[in-house]
Order: structure tokens, then sequence, then C-alpha cells
């Protein structure tokens, strides 16, 4: 199983709307309605953002936001903030089995 | 809270085993799948393994199906990840992860900090 693509890095200033993409096949991302958004700061638990595509767990801030079309799924991250700052990574459900993005490092300028 | 704490990390040679734990605290564990996730140095997370609730079905990537084995006793709240025939590429910070179940389907929701595992000779 691949990895899911994501770019490697994105940036926005604080207020600013970004938008991180997630492609995959229709083996995975297309084929189903489980994709998941995690932040990560090194040495620290990965943080639940989105899942099931465009649900966000409760704490999390509404200025998060997930979609998909296809075989891309979509990370906007609204009103940036500088606690927002990290490491970003799409999962998706593959049958029986789990496949990441290669993460992405969001700055905020 | 709920808590998952590995551990059993450390340095191995290339062959060896190695078995890591997983504790799990402030849910019912048997009520929730379980997963091992991965991050080699300056690399992505990478799904390991995931077993049911009631350890009845497991699965494996393709990169560790036939080395590691994912276990749980329940009675102890504990996950574990028995590695064997390591290798330089199994080198990475392991987490173990709580799956959502019904709350949240097919999601990783709760993630320990992981435990870090060097094969090296």
């Amino acid at each position: 199983q691949s990895a899911l693509t994501q770019p490697p890095s994105a940036s926005g200033s604080p207020g600013q709307s970004v938008t991180i993409s997630c492609t995959g096949t229709s083996s995975d991302v297309g084929g189903y309605n489980y994709v998941s958004w995690y932040q990560h700061h090194p040495g620290k638990a990965p943080k639940i953002m989105i899942h099931e595509v465009n649900k966000r767990p409760s704490g999390v801030p509404d200025r998060f936001s997930g979609s998909k079309s296809g075989n891309t799924a979509s990370l906007t991250v609204s009103g940036l903030q500088a606690e927002d700052e990290g490491d970003y990574y799409c999962t998706s459900f593959a049958g029986n089995s789990w496949v990441f993005g290669g993460g992405t490092k969001l700055t905020v300028l | 809270q709920v808590q998952l704490v590995e551990s059993g990390g450390g340095v191995v040679q290339p062959g060896r085993s190695l078995r890591l734990s997983c504790a799990a605290s402030g849910f019912t564990f048997r009520s929730h799948a379980m997963h091992w996730v991965r991050q080699a140095p300056g690399k992505g997370l990478e799904w390991v393994s995931q077993i049911w609730g009631d350890g009845s079905n497991k699965y494996y990537a393709e990169s560790v199906k036939g080395r590691f084995t994912t276990s749980r006793d329940n009675s102890k709240n504990t996950l574990y990840l028995q590695m064997d025939s390591l290798r330089g590429e199994d080198t990475a910070v392991y987490y173990c992860a709580r799956d959502g179940q019904q709350l949240m389907k097919y999601t990783m929701d709760v993630w320990g900090q992981g435990t870090t595992v060097t094969v090296s000779s």
C-alpha cells in the first residue's frame, strides 16, 4: 500500500487560511469516508483533528475543517494561529489496513 | 483520564527480537480495537498493526507481516507488539493508539507518547 500524497510544507500568516491536500486512490481515500487528520509535534502524542472526512472531535476549534472529492481529501485551517504550527498527517482506512500521508509541516509566518 | 503508555523500546541488534508493551487506563480496554503505528527518523507515520478488542482478528502492514505479532491481555489492560527478525528499517518511534470504534469509526482517537526502537549492530 503506497503512502498518501501530501505537500511537504504549507504556510500562512496569522488570520489567513491554508488548505492541505491528501491524495490517494480508489482503494483508500476514494473508496471510504474514513479519512482522518492528525496534528503532531515531535516528541508528543499525535492529536486527532478531523475524523470520517469532516467530523471534528470535541475540543478541536471550528477553524479546522475537512472535506473530500474523489481520491483527494483536504484539511483547511481558517484564521491561522501560532499554535497551529506543527506536522499534519492524513490517514485513510484501506480495507483492513490503514495508510498515512507523508506529512505536511505547517508554518505560521 | 484516558491514557496509553508504551514501554519496552531500546537498542537491539539486527535479527534479534524485542517486545513492546502499551498500558491502557481510563477506558474499557476490551471494548476497543488497538493499533500500533511507527515513525522512522525523519519520516512520516506508518501504520503497523491492528488487533480487535477480543483479540480475534489481527491485521498487519506488509512491511512487518510474518515478523511482528500483536497481542493483548484484556485482564491486564495491556497491548503487546512482539517484533522478531528486526531490521535496520524497523528503527522508529512506536506508538500505540486506541481505535475510536463507533464514536470515531476507523480512527485512531487516542495515542501514547511512543517508545523508541533502534536496530543497530
